[in-house]
């Protein structure tokens, strides 16, 4: 059974880094590649990037290029989502998520949501 | 980047109802896109992807159509556990968008 198991909810404050995870089982981590979307309070799903965690090839979407880092370590069957400098309006709900097949940027299995607050 | 637009952005039905949400894509998708449910505190699942293709175990009383700009998510035998927020996404282009999100409310 594939499983995407993210790291606990995060208070953090202006200007502080922060490093959160997706850890995978039931399947063959390298093979697929993982995506991230946000969700602010209240609002839609926005699509963040997707890393290949055999090559490290990672693409973001234009709207944060530069704001984010997603990693992946292959021997860890895990991926992150990085800032170096949070800002109040990172407030959100983190979601990890699979992708289900190759050369395609389709979501599969999710993992179930990384709460982040950010907050003076 | 494609934009999505979902209609309506809440609609409301009867228990054994029917419902449909349309979804347009502002440039040809192909049949790239997905359709995924979200129910309050809980990660989006995914039902349909490629326009029409239910995902392994989701009901068939969801169904899915359309190609191009212009997609539909019918929805039928309508029960209290539908409740929830849809949203279509299409994945032909990089980067995947989303719809807005229709809230379906089950009376």
């Amino acid at each position: 059974e594939v499983q995407l198991v993210q790291s606990g909810a995060e208070v953090k404050k202006p200007g502080e880094s922060l490093k959160i995870s997706c850890e995978t089982s039931g399947y063959s981590f390298t093979n697929y590649w993982i995506g991230w979307v946000r969700q602010m309070p209240g609002k839609g799903l926005e699509w963040m990037g997707i890393t290949n965690p055999d090559d490290s090839d990672t693409r973001y979407s234009p709207s944060f290029e530069g704001l984010v880092t997603i990693s992946a370590d292959k021997y860890l069957n895990t991926a992150y989502l990085q800032w170096s400098s949070l800002k109040a309006s990172d407030t959100a709900i983190y979601y990890c998520a699979r992708q289900q097949r190759p050369y395609s940027w389709l979501l599969d299995s999710w993992g179930p949501g990384t709460l982040v607050i950010v907050s003076s | 980047d494609i934009q999505m637009t979902q209609s309506p952005s809440s609609l409301s039905a009867s228990v054994g109802g029917r419902v449909t949400i349309t979804c347009r894509a502002s440039q040809d998708i192909s049949k790239y896109l997905a359709w995924f449910q979200q129910k309050p505190g809980k990660a989006p699942k995914s039902l349909i992807y490629d326009a029409s293709t239910l995902q392994s175990g989701v009901p068939s009383k969801f169904s899915g159509r359309g190609s191009g700009t212009d997609f539909t998510l019918t929805i039928s035998s309508l029960q209290p556990e539908d409740s929830a927020t849809y949203y279509c996404q299409q994945y032909n282009r990089y980067p995947p968008t989303f719809g807005g999100g229709t809230k379906v409310e089950i009376k």
